[in-house]
Parts: C-alpha cells; sequence; structure tokens
C-alpha cells in the first residue's frame, strides 16, 4: 500500500477552514484515500474517502490533485469539537487487509 | 443499532493475571479488528478476522489470542498480562468491501 506522508500538527482558528494535506505520492491506480479523525481518548471516526473526485459529505471536503498524489482534507467552518488526530490513508477498494494507522496531523482548533 | 460495544470499559489486572475483552457489533460486518493504543501514541494493530472462524496476527500480536465463533462477536484475550500491556484496547468493525470501519469505545487497561 501507498505510505502516506502528514504533518505532525496544525493549527486553525475557530470558524476559518482547516485544510489538511496528505502526500501519497507512490499511489496505485485501484487505490482509495481515507479520512479519520481520533478526538481525545475516543475511537478514531470515519469521515470521507475518494478515489479521483473530489468529494464532500455532512462532515468535510476532499480535494484530490489530478496526478491522486496528494490530497487536502477541508473542514470548511472548524470548530473547537474538531480538534483531533487526523489520518490519511491509502487502500485498495476492497480486501481483507487490515486497516493501518499511522502518526496522523494533531489539528488544534484555537478560539 | 447499539454499533460496536466493548466491555470492560476500565479494568485493572495484576501481573500474571488472565482476562478477556469483550467485542460486539450489531451490523453484520464481516471484518473485525482489534487496536491498542499506548498514551501519546498511534494506534497498532493486534488481531484481527475476515469472517467467522478466521483470524489473523497483526503488528503486535505477542501475548493475546483472539477467536470468532460468530460474526456479532470477537473477544481479545490476555494469557498472562504484563505491565507493557498497559494501553487502551479498541475493536473496530466494517463490511470487507469497503473501509468505512466503526470502531468501539475502548477498555482502559492498566497492569500493575
Amino acid at each position: 500500500d501507498a505510505k502516506t506522508t502528514q504533518p505532525p500538527s496544525m493549527d486553525c482558528a475557530e470558524g476559518r477552514a482547516a485544510n489538511l494535506p496528505c502526500n501519497h505520492s507512490t499511489i496505485s491506480g485501484n487505490e482509495y484515500v481515507y479520512w479519520y479523525r481520533q478526538i481525545h481518548s475516543q475511537g478514531p471516526q470515519y469521515i470521507i474517502h475518494g478515489l479521483k473526485n473530489n468529494e464532500t459529505n455532512e462532515m468535510a471536503s476532499l480535494i484530490i490533485t489530478e496526478d491522486r498524489k496528494s490530497s487536502t482534507l477541508i473542514l470548511p467552518h472548524a470548530t473547537l469539537r474538531d480538534t483531533a488526530v487526523y489520518y490519511c490513508i491509502v487502500r485498495v477498494v476492497a480486501g481483507n487487509t487490515p486497516l493501518v494507522f499511522g502518526k496522523g496531523t494533531r489539528l488544534s482548533v484555537i478560539a | 443499532n447499539a454499533g460496536v460495544t466493548q466491555t470492560p470499559k476500565f479494568q485493572v489486572l495484576k501481573t500474571g493475571q488472565s482476562m478477556t475483552l469483550q467485542c460486539a457489533q450489531d451490523m453484520n460486518h464481516e471484518y473485525m479488528s482489534w487496536y491498542r493504543q499506548d498514551p501519546g501514541m498511534g494506534l497498532r494493530l493486534i488481531h484481527y478476522s475476515v469472517g467467522a472462524g478466521i483470524t489473523d496476527q497483526g503488528e503486535v500480536p505477542n501475548g493475546y489470542n483472539v477467536s470468532r465463533s460468530t460474526t456479532e462477536d470477537f473477544p481479545l484475550r490476555l494469557l498472562s498480562a504484563a505491565p507493557s500491556q498497559t494501553s487502551v484496547y479498541f475493536c473496530a468493525s466494517r463490511k470487507r468491501e469497503v473501509y468505512e470501519q466503526y470502531f468501539g469505545p475502548g477498555t482502559r487497561l492498566t497492569v500493575t
């Protein structure tokens, strides 16, 4: 599976958009980009995933570059409750291999 | 749906004791897995199962056993607890064909 690289930490002002980058330069054609987050002491929570088109749901938007070598998770109006560790994971669309979590990005939303 | 449930929420063991962490899901998910998370660290995969009767090892399986006799349940057994197993344990489940994975609330285990 393709390796991902994320900044260890980021800050964002409350009410502003939080843009979390992820590099996955070795991604292959059948691999999806998944985003999860883990709020302190809780189990990780699925946010969104995509293959090559941009995706949006009620939580976030996912922008994947045309060459698919990087992506950005966007939280349009960050709140204090969005403070969490965000994980970017690349995986093939289906299979029995487990999800492996890297170190992620610690996002701090500041009032 | 209750989702993924884990019991107990908290547990303190003495070194050498054994115990079973329970995990259950009511979403008819084929895939279940166990992770541990040490303080300030990331999640590490212990064991996983792709269906009833099938289990496999993850990154850190030593000291743990699992079985999957039903689709719903995936218990994790600590054979002889050690202080190095002090951690938060998360169980997760998903449908086999997607990676939208659901996590339980965790079990906080302390081994003294």
